[in-house]
């Protein structure tokens, strides 16, 4: 039973079109993170949520967004994806902030650039 | 930045007990071990984390040093299925995954 939902598994854009990844989760956690895995790499931290209060990474580009409108349910937003945004992008959530909380993944959306 | 150092890759044979080596010699008094692992096109999967203390659970035991500065995570009966990378993480307020170990398990 899956309980970090990320959909599509797929998802095909063109260069320069927004598109929107989502997640949601079943485990009423505070926080919820994106990653970023390109090919071959390690996973790379975005930014995360906790509740409301939204965190960016200092490296972040500005071209990647993210909303949460409600405890289960989080957006990533590339605003003009370039082919280097091709990638795993990966959503985790964690019940509270701090060094005690393991993370719970997703099993991502691989996006591709055309 | 990661703050792990893992061997690249090693293989073990099915059904025998595979250990994972850690370093981690920068870690601070207050920072926990994680260790996690990902199957080829799958999501990191949560193995078992600890502080200080051994720590044991259903799929997994985690090893500490006395001093912290490294650790040893052991699937006692390896299979087949738990051929990934497997990543030691050190966290501070979030998971920094350096390149991990690709663990191969042979028949």
């Amino acid at each position: 039973d899956a309980m970090v939902i990320q959909n599509p598994r797929y998802q095909v854009t063109q260069f320069g079109k927004p598109v929107t990844l989502s997640c949601s989760q079943t485990l009423n956690h505070n926080v919820m993170y994106w990653y970023q895995q390109k090919s071959s790499q390690a996973p790379k931290l975005l930014f995360h949520y906790y509740d409301k209060d939204f965190n960016n990474e200092a490296d972040t580009p500005d071209n990647f967004q993210s909303r949460r409108p409600n405890t289960s349910f989080c957006f990533l937003d590339i605003r003009s994806p370039g082919l280097g945004d091709a990638a795993m992008y990966l959503c985790a959530t964690s019940r509270e902030g701090g060094k005690n909380q393991p993370q719970h993944f997703g099993d991502g959306t691989r996006l591709s650039i055309l | 930045d990661a703050k792990t150092t893992q061997p690249t890759s090693m293989d073990c044979a099915e059904g025998r007990a595979a250990n994972l080596p850690c370093n981690h010699s920068t870690i601070s008094g207050n920072e926990y071990v994680y260790w996690y692992r990902q199957i080829h096109s799958q999501g990191p999967q949560y193995i078992i984390h600890g502080l200080k203390n051994n720590e044991t659970n259903e799929m997994a035991s985690l090893i500490i040093t006395e001093d912290r500065k490294s650790s040893t995570l052991i699937l006692p009966h390896a299979t087949l299925r738990d051929t990934a990378v497997y990543y030691c993480i050190v966290n501070d307020y979030k998971l920094s995954f350096g390149a991990g170990t690709t663990v191969t398990v042979r028949a």
